[in-house]
């Protein structure tokens, strides 16, 4: 069963403006990552954030958790077209539990 | 960084063929590996899981008969379709967890396109 799921499932944005995108899931979690997939390839890890941590920053990402809520938001600031793209958000309930992927959300960055 | 790849990066064969996916971790040993499917638009979804050298644990709903997989080395995973058929066309990815690594850590292969006919 599907524990993320993003919002909006698509957005589309001028290049240079800031993209946000939400995720909620359901149950507790350990962690919460996030993952870019390119059309038709495969996935490349963003960013990890742990259910102790409340923000965390990579380059022009930052991620938020919000334990409280069940949700996690990633900004990407300074959108490019190269970051057009499919964004995925995926929980673990435990350290070594399985990854529980969202939906997606299709970001399109236009130049 | 931990590099995983698969082979072939895409596959068409005829009904009631089989036909197997190999991934590979390239420079690290993985201890447990996982095979997903991604139908178009659509999320990644568990398959199973394997544990090198014992037999795989499937999701419920995975036909272990049909989807066979080994894992005979720290370093290969095996995904074969038996019987494929039309509904099997799908994108397959794994991906390895490296032994060692803090329990996060899960890399993911570029995918394995299959295309039944």
């Amino acid at each position: 069963s599907q524990q993320g799921e993003e919002d909006p499932q698509a957005l589309s944005i001028q290049e240079g403006e800031n993209a946000t995108m939400n995720c909620s899931y359901k149950t507790s979690i350990n962690n919460l990552q996030w993952y870019r997939q390119n059309s038709g390839r495969g996935l490349v890890h963003l960013i990890l954030i742990r259910s102790n941590e409340r923000e965390k920053h990579s380059g022009r990402l930052r991620v938020t958790l919000d334990t409280s809520k069940k949700s996690s938001s990633l900004l990407i600031t300074a959108s490019r077209a190269a970051d057009t793209a499919s964004y995925f958000c995926a929980t673990r309930t435990g350290a070594n539990s399985k990854l529980t992927f969202g939906k997606g959300i299709t970001l399109s960055v236009r130049p | 960084g931990a590099v995983v790849s698969q082979h072939p990066s895409w596959v068409i064969c005829k009904s009631g063929t089989s036909v197997k996916i190999e991934c590979r971790s390239l420079d690290f040993q993985a201890t447990t590996m996982f095979w997903y499917r991604q139908f178009p638009k659509q999320s990644l979804m568990l398959m199973a899981t394997s544990n090198e050298g014992s037999k795989a644990t499937y999701e419920q709903g995975v036909e272990k008969d049909k989807f066979l997989i080994n894992h005979a080395s720290l370093t290969l995973s095996t995904l074969t379709v038996t019987s494929a058929h039309p509904e099997d066309s799908s994108f397959y990815i794994c991906s390895a967890k490296a032994v060692g690594q803090g329990a996060y850590e899960q890399y993911f292969g570029p995918g394995t396109r299959l295309t039944v006919t």
